[in-house]
């Protein structure tokens, strides 16, 4: 099976600047889930989308994060304005079932954010 | 408060030796406990999962082990190779079910010498 796509894979901005990432889950798994890795740390969840709704984003920067994953397939990750401390991988993950559940995550291999 | 901590940070060894990544936790409730793998500019992949009833499972030449009792967990890599070298990361879940959490460590990075 195809695994999970995200592009781009390298950004940079300057700070203030708008991003969007993309994710296309591997086709089937309804649970999609966006996670911000910074240098040296474990992944951090920002968002989860059973289908298209919304289960988990209480760790969602929502002031200047937004994400949406249309029609239940492909999620959009939007920051608007970056800062500094935004500079990090950001991948998104899909799960046939929850993870919770036992179902492993397939990862995609993150863009790589800059901010200067 | 639900935690997963890692040890050691950072480990080096030379290709062929063994060695054995560490993971304490303080979830609660526990549902499951999967390692993932990272390489260099990849994304994490699942080695292998552990539930509560489950004290051993291998996978090659990765083997985890968990005591649930003191919520401890280890992975041992066997004969290690240079393919190996990765960040190594312990997941814990606290429920089955979409409400549930799952609880990521720092990770072990890992780098094999030949």
């Amino acid at each position: 099976e195809a695994g999970v796509a995200q592009s781009p894979r390298y950004k940079i901005i300057e700070k203030r600047q708008s991003v969007a990432f993309w994710c296309n889950p591997i086709s089937g798994h309804a649970t999609l889930y966006w996670y911000q890795q910074i240098l040296g740390q474990g992944p951090k969840l920002l968002i989860q989308f059973q289908n298209n709704g919304v289960v988990d984003d209480s760790q969602l920067p929502k002031d200047r994060f937004s994400a949406e994953r249309l029609k239940g397939v492909d999620s959009t990750l939007k920051i608007q304005p970056a800062k500094l401390e935004d500079s990090a991988v950001y991948l998104c993950a899909s799960s046939r079932l929850s993870g919770q559940g036992g179902s492993p995550l397939h990862f995609g291999n993150g863009t790589r954010l800059t901010v200067t | 408060k639900n935690q997963v901590e890692q040890s050691p940070q950072s480990l080096i060894i030379l290709e062929g030796k063994n060695c054995t990544l560490q993971c304490n936790y303080t979830v609660s409730p526990f549902s499951n406990l999967r390692w993932y793998k990272q390489d260099t500019g990849r994304g994490p992949v699942s080695l292998t999962i552990m539930t509560f009833s489950e004290n051993t499972k291998s996978n090659g030449r990765y083997t985890a082990t968990l005591d649930a009792d003191t919520k401890q967990s280890s992975l041992h890599i066997t004969a290690s190779q240079l393919s190996d070298s990765a960040s190594y990361i312990c997941v814990v879940s606290d429920r089955g079910s979409t409400l549930g959490r799952l609880y990521f460590g720092r990770g072990t990075q890992l780098t094999v010498w030949p």
